[in-house]
C-alpha cells in the first residue's frame, strides 16, 4: 500500500543528468518527500528530503511540483557509482520503501 | 561514530531453529527500525520503535517474529521457529525523530539463509 509510485527502471549515460520521477498524489500537508538509494548489497543511504521548496545538496537536487503531487530527483552529472536502486517515500507515516527505481548508469 | 551495528552479518540455519538478529543504533538516536528485503517484495518495514517503545509492528509477518528494545542502545529481532521463506536480508536503521521522520541511518544488514 505504497503512497508513492516510481518507474521500475531507468538508464542514463555517464556524465549526463539523471532525472528520477516520483508520484505521490495523496500526499498530505505535513508529509516530507524523502529520497534514498541502495547500492548493491549495501544498506539504503539517505540522499535528500523536502517539504515544498526545491532542495539541493552535494549529492542531488529535489524538485517538488507546486501541488506537491510529484517530485523529481536530479543527479546532475551521473557517474557509474550512481548505479543503484532509488527509493522515494513520504515521512510522517509508517515507512515503506516500495520497489524503487533501478538506475543504470552506462559508460 | 561507528554507525549502526548489526550482528551477525551472515547467518545460515536450518528450518525450525531459533534465529536472533541484533542491532546497536547510533548513540543518541531515539528511533529504531527493522526492515526485511527480498527480491520478491523489496524493502519492507517490519517494526518501528520510538524511545524503546514499539510504535508500529503491523509489518511483522506473523507470530514467529518478535522484536524487543530493552534499552536505547540495543534491539533484537527473533524468529522462532525459522522457515525457508524467512531467508532475506534484514536491515536495522536508526534516526533522531523530532516532529517529522528524520534521516534514517542503515546498518550493513544481516543476510539470513534458512535451509
Amino acid at each position: 500500500d505504497a503512497k508513492t509510485t516510481q518507474p521500475p527502471s531507468m538508464d542514463c549515460a555517464e556524465g549526463r543528468a539523471a532525472n528520477l520521477p516520483c508520484n505521490h498524489s495523496t500526499i498530505s500537508g505535513n508529509e516530507y518527500v524523502y529520497w534514498y538509494r541502495q547500492i548493491h548489497s549495501q544498506g539504503p543511504q539517505y540522499i535528500i528530503h523536502g517539504l515544498k521548496n526545491n532542495e539541493t545538496n552535494e549529492m542531488a537536487s529535489l524538485i517538488i511540483t507546486e501541488d506537491r503531487k510529484s517530485s523529481t530527483l536530479i543527479l546532475p552529472h551521473a557517474t557509474l557509482r550512481d548505479t543503484a536502486v532509488y527509493y522515494c517515500f513520504l515521512s510522517g507515516y509508517a515507512l515503506n520503501f516500495g520497489k524503487g527505481t533501478s538506475l543504470l548508469v552506462t559508460p | 561514530d561507528a554507525g549502526v551495528i548489526q550482528s551477525p552479518r551472515h547467518e545460515v540455519t536450518e528450518m525450525g531453529q531459533e534465529v536472533t538478529l541484533r542491532c546497536k543504533p547510533i548513540s543518541g538516536h531515539n528511533s529504531l527500525f527493522w526492515y526485511r528485503q527480498t527480491m520478491m517484495r523489496g524493502l519492507e518495514l517490519l517494526i518501528y520503535f520510538n524511545n524503546n517503545v514499539p510504535i508500529d509492528d503491523s509489518g511483522m509477518p506473523e507470530d514467529r517474529f518478535s522484536a524487543k528494545m530493552p534499552n536505547a542502545s540495543f534491539s533484537t529481532l527473533k524468529i522462532q521457529p525459522s522457515e525457508p521463506r524467512d531467508s532475506a536480508v534484514y536491515f536495522c536503521a536508526s534516526s533522531w525523530e523530532r516532529q517529522v521522520q528524520e534521516t534514517q541511518y542503515f546498518g550493513p544488514g544481516t543476510r539470513l539463509l534458512v535451509l
